[in-house]
């Protein structure tokens, strides 16, 4: 059973526009979100997170916001450029009880492509 | 070289071969991980290792075998893989997986083919 879903598998925006990329997760535990970003040929890179006493979170271009009554996270960019058009992980942690929360969940993630 | 690098970036082999992938990361770290992505799946984490002892196996086959001489570098030994085993496979490392929720810095991955 997959616990964090991101169902869009592609996105595109035109430049300038607003991205809004979207993840759901099932388990109730996670308390803290990341999102990453990959570009091909390389590995993710750390982008934002954010915890669960937050419901949003804000760095630049890019802000996280979690709804957690509906167990929903999104990645708002704006404006975008094509330089994020990457694929986006968002990713999510929770204590084991011993206090390690190095496991992180992954979405499938989502392609998104910014036009010129 | 700094960050997280992976040895080789691409690898075909076939199902009675045995390989190793190389990790190293040049970040101090003391937590490393390893990944794999498997086309339009998402990444499922597969070994943790914390101070070089293993600290997490996530029901990885036994045909992937993982080694950590050091805080700096981790190896997966592969033997008699499957064609299904085909994907990309990520190391990340992470100041100290121990202490609470951390950035975990990835290295490019490893291209893996089995035929």
């Amino acid at each position: 059973d997959q616990q964090v879903k991101q169902n869009s598998p592609s996105l595109s925006v035109q430049e300038g526009r607003i991205s809004i990329l979207n993840c759901d997760y099932t388990n109730s535990m996670f308390d803290y979100f990341l999102w990453y970003k990959k570009y091909p040929a390389e590995g993710p890179t750390f982008l934002i997170s954010i915890s669960s006493i937050k419901d949003k979170n804000e760095d630049g271009r890019f802000t996280v916001f979690l709804n957690k009554s509906a167990k929903h996270l999104s990645l708002h960019i704006v404006p975008s450029q094509p330089g994020d058009s990457a694929v986006y992980f968002c990713a999510a942690t929770r204590p084991d009880g011993s206090g390690n929360t190095g496991k992180l969940i992954f979405g499938q993630g989502t392609t998104l492509q910014v036009k010129p | 070289e700094t960050g997280v690098t992976q040895t080789p970036r691409h690898l075909v082999m076939g199902m009675t071969n045995k390989k190793s992938l190389k990790c190293e990361q040049h970040l101090g770290h003391n937590a490393m991980y390893w990944y794999k992505q498997s086309a339009k799946k998402p990444l499922e984490l597969m070994f943790v290792y914390n101070f070089k002892e293993q600290t997490e196996n996530n029901s990885v086959p036994s045909r992937f075998s993982p080694e950590c001489p050091n805080s700096s570098h981790l190896f997966l030994h592969l033997h008699t893989l499957q064609p299904e085993d085909s994907a990309l496979y990520l190391c990340a490392s992470s100041q100290d997986g121990l202490a609470g929720v951390e950035t975990q810095y990835f290295g490019p991955g490893t291209r893996l083919l089995v035929l």
